[in-house]
């Protein structure tokens, strides 16, 4: 009973291929999150999304999209991979001010 | 956008009291203060929030200055298992969702 679920874990993929990375909450929250951790530990945030509203960080490829199928899941499309993809992918979704993440998805581009 | 500011890292012996502080100093009227920590493999876990003034839980407590420009985690007595990246985060994401800033993160090493 994982509150907040990503799959797939690992991801290995070539450049310029399109992959998709699944999150589901079961937590009933109306708004979730997808970042972007770096192998500096910097986590941005790329996307905010809830039933009204998608909130796009500026610096975010129009490569990456997310697509929310109903509100319990945020999966993650990016197209054209690229090197510079290569990062560790949290999704995450809020209560009040406290965020909920998932385990995470550790995307290599080769 | 609040900027947050933390030390890249920190190290501390067992048994110890362990202060770690966040500047920010564009932090908004709404703002709220998160902490959050991180262990290797895993996603950010919620640690502490506060507004204002002081809060603890039984993990730790959170220390605000009436000007809120600057916050600081406190973890009593840390164990080895505390050795972890801490996080603070400055945002009022009920308002402006997607705008709250993550800082850099402080790794913190707890040595035996």
């Amino acid at each position: 009973d994982t509150a907040v679920s990503q799959t797939p874990k690992y991801l290995v993929t070539q450049m310029g291929n399109d992959k998709s990375i699944k999150c589901e909450q079961n937590l009933g929250h109306d708004t979730m999150y997808w970042y972007k951790q770096d192998s500096k530990k910097f986590l941005k945030i790329m996307f905010s999304y809830n039933n009204k509203e998608l909130i796009i960080n500026e610096t975010v490829p129009n490569r990456f999209s997310p697509k929310s199928p109903d509100k319990a899941h945020l999966n993650l499309h990016i197209n054209s991979l690229e090197l510079g993809d290569s990062a560790v992918y949290f999704c995450a979704s809020r209560q009040g001010e406290t965020q909920y993440f998932g385990p995470g998805t550790r995307l290599l581009v080769l | 956008l609040a900027k947050t500011t933390q030390p890249i890292s920190m190290d501390s012996y067992e048994g110890q009291e362990v202060n770690i502080t966040c500047s920010h100093n564009n932090i908004a009227t709404n703002d709220y203060i998160t902490w959050y920590q991180q262990f290797p493999s895993q996603g950010p876990r919620f640690i502490i929030q506060g507004y204002k003034t002081k809060v603890t839980n039984e993990v730790a407590s959170l220390f605000i200055p009436a000007d809120r420009k600057s916050s600081t985690l406190s973890l009593p007595r840390v164990s080895l298992s505390d050795t972890a990246v801490y996080y603070c985060l400055v945002g009022d994401e009920g308002t402006n969702a997607g705008k709250s800033t993550f800082g850099d993160g402080t790794t913190l090493t707890v040595k035996p």
